[in-house]
This record gives structure tokens, C-alpha cells and sequence, in this order.
């Protein structure tokens, strides 16, 4: 089972951000935080990913709570393109070999930007 | 980053029959994998491509269903064996370089089964 939970659908206004947010209380400490989006009929695309640290990218901004039970994904300025199903997922680091690597995917949230 | 190239990238076949996916890499990979994506759902896994030896199956996928082969660093193969109408999904390779590097995708197979 995906170790994260997020809501099923949130709404943004264009030109807006966009707070994503995820609860991942089980997290280990060797586990990273990524972020993926899924835009329909297309394979999913790499985000942005931490370990502890708040992390910003050309895409979107990750801040990571201290206890790490939970994270936001920022887009600053969402536009209509942004609209997709995000994936926050918790994954092992270290290591690699066997299924280690491997992205275990929950349901996501569906964001919707309107105009 | 890394480009990947998925063939076919749809397919309608006949039930019963079995279907080869291909996946194509750029450059050198350590893993690859394989996905499957149910109408309206996530993302499951199936199992890791290993390069010179058996594929890593994830519970409830088996080899007999789902074999994959893997000769090199950049190629891997799944195949669909016998297929029904409920492996109706988007199969979809991704590749990654390092367990805590971020994985790339491919942009699936749509199989429909008839």
C-alpha cells in the first residue's frame, strides 16, 4: 500500500498557487519525498524530490515539514497545463538492487486550474 | 534526464494472444521497470528488469503472465502472455539511475483486448 495520503481533487485559479499537500507520517529516515504528475494519456513526469531539506526547482517549490510527517508541493504560478494528477510518493534511497528504486503510486490528487 | 521509447504505443488484440512491449533507452540505466495502469486507476508495479538475470515480480504478477527480458542497459522487453480482456491497461517502462535519483517514464502502451 502507498505509504502517503492526499486529497482526491483540488481546484487552483490560473495565475494562482498551487498548494499541494501530503501526509506521509510513517516516513523512515533513508526515504525520500517525490512528486510526480501524470497528465492525461501521458506517462508520468518527474517533479521535484527531498530528503529533509525545502527544495525548489524551475518546475515547483517542496517544503518539507521538520518532523517530516508531511510535505507541500508549491506550483507558484499555475496555468492550465498544470492540470493533472499529482503523485506524492515516499521512496527508499541508498542502496539499489532488486525492486529498491521503485516508486510505489497511490491515488494522487487531481488538481484542476481554471480559468 | 533520459528518453525512452515505448513500441507499440497502442495495440487491439485478439484474446488469447500475447503481446510484446518494447522499451527503449537513450543511455545506460542500472533499473529498469515495468508498470501497469488500469482504466482510472494508479500506477501498479509489476516487477524490476534485471540486466543478465530473472525479472524481480511484484505479489500478484507472475513470469508465465508477464515475462520480461532485459540483455542489455538500455533494452527491455515485456510480454503480455494469453491475454483477456481484463489486461485492458496502459503498460508503461521507467528507468532509473540510482535509487535515490528520480525515475523517468515512458509514454506507455495502450493494449486493448478484445
Amino acid at each position: 500500500d502507498a505509504k502517503t495520503t492526499q486529497p482526491t481533487s483540488m481546484d487552483c485559479a490560473e495565475g494562482r498557487a498551487a498548494n499541494l499537500p501530503c501526509n506521509h507520517s510513517t516516513i523512515s529516515g533513508n526515504e525520500y519525498v517525490y512528486w510526480y504528475r501524470q497528465i492525461h494519456s501521458q506517462g508520468p513526469q518527474y517533479i521535484i524530490h527531498g530528503l529533509k531539506n525545502n527544495e525548489t526547482n524551475e518546475m515547483a517549490s517542496l517544503i518539507i515539514t521538520e518532523d517530516r510527517k508531511s510535505s507541500t508541493l508549491i506550483l507558484p504560478h499555475a496555468t492550465l497545463r498544470d492540470t493533472a494528477v499529482y503523485y506524492c510518493i515516499v521512496r527508499v534511497g541508498g542502496a539499489y538492487g532488486g525492486s529498491q528504486g521503485n516508486l510505489i503510486f497511490g491515488k494522487g490528487t487531481k488538481l484542476s486550474v481554471k480559468p | 534526464s533520459a528518453v525512452i521509447s515505448q513500441k507499440p504505443s497502442r495495440d487491439i488484440c485478439q484474446r488469447g494472444t500475447s503481446l510484446t512491449i518494447q522499451c527503449q533507452v537513450d543511455s545506460q540505466v542500472t533499473m529498469m521497470f515495468w508498470y501497469r495502469q488500469q482504466p482510472g486507476q494508479s500506477l501498479t508495479l509489476i516487477a524490476t528488469a534485471n540486466q543478465g538475470s530473472e525479472a524481480t515480480y511484484e505479489s500478484g504478477f507472475v513470469i508465465d503472465k508477464f515475462p520480461i527480458s532485459r540483455p542489455n542497459l538500455t533494452f527491455s522487453t515485456l510480454t503480455v502472455s494469453n491475454m483477456s480482456p481484463e489486461d485492458s491497461s496502459i503498460y508503461l517502462c521507467s528507468v532509473c539511475r540510482g535509487a535515490n535519483t528520480e525515475a523517468f517514464f515512458g509514454q506507455g502502451t495502450r493494449l486493448t483486448v478484445v
